[in-house]
Parts: C-alpha cells; sequence; structure tokens
C-alpha cells in the first residue's frame, strides 16, 4: 500500500460547482498534513496546511479525519483559475522528509 | 527576485555527459531538498540536506550526486546521464518549527532531457 494515495482524476466540474477530494494515508504516525497546487509544468505551491480540528481559507476547506486516516479537500464556487492538480503531503512523526502524493487533476469547465 | 532559485530552467544533453543543476534560496532554511517529477509518479526525492555538509540518500540517489557547501546552495549532479534520467527536476527548501516540518517551497524546477 502507498503511504500517500490520491484518486488521480481527472475531476471535470461546472465552473461554480463545489468539488471535493481525499487523500488517505497510511501510518497513523502522520503527524503534518498539506495541500499543495501544481499549475501545469509549473512548481508545486503550497495552498493550506491541515489541522486537526479542520481550516478553511476563503473557498477551500480542509479537513483530518484520523480514525479514517485521510484528509480532504473541498473547494465551494470553483473558478477556471482553479483548474491543477492538487497534490496531498503527509509527515510522519520523526521521519525527516515529507511524502508526496500523486496528485489529483482537476480542470474547471467553463 | 524568487526565494529559491533553480539554473537552468532547461537542458538538453547527450547520454553519458556530466551534469550540474544548481539551486540557491535566499530563505534562510537549513533544509533543502531535491526531488525528481514524472507523469504518473509524482515527486520523487534523490537527495536531501539539514545543513552545511550534510548528505542524506532520497528514495531514487543512483545515478546521482548532490554538495551542500553553504547553507544557501545545494546542487545536484548527474555523473553520466542516462535517458531515462529525463524529467522535471525541483529544488525545496523548509524549516523546522517546535520540533515539526514546515511545508516545503520549491524552485521553479529545471527540465531535463537526455538524448
Amino acid at each position: 500500500r502507498k503511504e500517500v494515495e490520491q484518486d488521480p482524476g481527472p475531476f471535470n466540474v461546472p465552473e461554480g460547482a463545489t468539488v471535493a477530494f481525499n487523500c488517505t494515508y497510511s501510518n497513523s504516525a502522520s503527524q503534518s498534513f498539506f495541500w499543495y497546487r501544481q499549475d501545469c509544468r509549473k512548481e508545486p505551491k503550497l495552498l493550506m496546511s491541515v489541522y486537526s480540528s479542520g481550516n478553511e481559507d476563503g473557498r477551500f476547506t480542509a479537513q483530518l479525519n484520523r480514525a479514517s486516516q485521510y484528509i480532504s479537500l473541498l473547494i465551494r464556487d470553483s473558478k477556471l483559475s482553479d483548474s491543477a492538480t492538487y497534490l496531498c503531503v503527509v509527515n510522519v512523526l520523526g521521519n525527516e522528509k515529507l511524502t508526496f502524493g500523486t496528485g489529483t487533476r482537476l480542470t474547471i469547465i467553463p | 527576485d524568487a526565494d529559491v532559485t533553480q539554473t537552468p530552467r532547461n537542458r538538453i544533453t547527450k547520454t553519458g555527459k556530466r551534469i550540474m543543476l544548481e539551486c540557491s534560496q535566499t530563505k534562510g532554511h537549513d533544509r533543502m531538498y531535491w526531488y525528481r517529477q514524472d507523469p504518473g509518479l509524482g515527486l520523487r526525492l534523490i537527495y536531501y540536506s539539514f545543513d552545511v555538509k550534510d548528505i542524506n540518500k532520497g528514495e531514487i540517489s543512483d545515478g546521482y550526486s548532490v554538495s551542500r557547501q553553504a547553507q544557501a546552495k545545494f546542487s545536484l549532479s548527474l555523473e553520466s546521464a542516462i535517458p531515462n534520467q529525463t524529467a522535471l527536476y525541483f529544488c525545496a527548501t523548509s524549516a523546522m518549527d517546535r520540533g515539526f516540518n514546515q511545508p516545503q517551497h520549491f524552485g521553479d524546477g529545471t527540465r531535463l532531457s537526455i538524448l
């Protein structure tokens, strides 16, 4: 089983819709969680950290479910500019490295 | 100016050549990383460094070497390039905060093609 798994998509969603995707992780000692966004042929950029209590940043909401070992990202009122690949990133306690998922590709359709 | 700068941005070279990719940062971070990204495989860690002269292998270090002679610089070398090293390469930096790994910040990437 991969350490971090994501549905690769693609998710094709009409503009204005709400879209959500999950990421599962295998190591229960995982402690830090992040969502990154990557545009085609560009570098990954931090979208948001994921906190135990869940957190929101504008149209974006991240949730952590430790019992089921997944994190989620919800995008409301999607914009064309939200089209990108979204990477789930996990850090295991005591592990010095971050583990990246392979990403979920999202396309917002006009 | 970018906080994490990679040079070159693009490189095409021949099999067997030695290639060096440079990364420099102005963020003051101790930790630096080199990744490669291939379609469908995501980001894979090649080497990482937590301080000057500290070198650690990642999951795919064979065929690569690195050098960290200064806090702000971390270079990646391909000793004898082969076609399956064709990929998009990223440098990243991060800091620790109260024992937790903070998010990594990436350079713009180097697109490397080995013919």
